[in-house]
């Protein structure tokens, strides 16, 4: 069965960091490149970042760029997003999802963690 | 501000046809391909469409997607009680990026 699997979330402080994992499982992973998506409490989904299948292109929104950090391991089937700097606003459900070269879209995608950014 | 402009509401009444409209600029729509997302209630986004208007496999042929110029729409006929749900356009920018609409809540009556 295809999954992903997002960890890592909680409670952090302004200004604090966090890192989230996401374990990939059911398909080949380092053929895929992958994303990170964000949805705030009540709003809709923004995109966060991309990495391709062999980190060699690496793409992030620009609400996150300098912060926030995307990297993959291949051998561990394991994609992760390094969250520094925090913000209130970086407050929302975390998704990582594939993006297949057959759809182009995102089209798995794991149940979501929740990073809370609050003193 | 989302980049890509959708109705925040939409509705009809089962057995309806439902359109929901999408739209953009020339550096994501206009040259790049259109997806849609459904997001039931409490669970994560799924795939609708694909490429403009291409279904992934499990997806009812009641969905179907168009794109015209810098626009795009989704289209639900037969439209059913579990169709209620959030739905989202999207597609990559030419600056590198993916871009989102800002979601269009569905309603079945």
């Amino acid at each position: 069965e295809v999954q992903l699997v997002e960890s890592g979330g909680g409670l952090v402080k302004p200004g604090g960091s966090l890192r989230l994992s996401c374990a990939a499982s059911g398909f080949t992973f380092s053929s895929y490149s992958m994303n990170w998506v964000r949805q705030a409490p009540g709003k809709g989904l923004e995109w966060v970042s991309s990495i391709s299948s062999s980190s060699s292109y690496i793409y992030y929104a620009d609400s996150v760029k300098g912060r926030f950090t995307i990297s993959r391991d291949n051998a561990k089937n394991s994609l992760y997003l390094q969250m520094n700097s925090l913000r209130a606003e970086d407050t929302a459900v975390y998704y990582c999802a594939t993006e297949t070269p057959g759809t182009g879209g995102m089209d798995v995608w794991g149940q979501g963690t929740t990073v809370t950014v609050s003193s | 501000q989302s980049v890509l402009t959708q109705p925040p509401s939409a509705s009809g009444t089962p057995g309806q046809r439902v359109t929901i409209s999408c739209s953009g600029s020339s550096s994501n729509i206009g040259s790049n391909y259109v997806y849609w997302y459904q997001q039931l209630p409490g669970t994560a986004p799924k795939l609708l469409i694909y490429r403009n208007n291409q279904r992934p496999s499990g997806v009812p042929d009641r969905f179907s997607g168009s794109k015209s110029g810098t626009s795009a729409s989704l289209a639900i006929s037969g439209l059913r009680s579990e169709d209620e749900a959030d739905y989202y356009c999207a597609a990559w920018d030419d600056s590198l990026n993916w871009v989102f609409g800002g979601g269009t809540k569905l309603t079945v009556l």
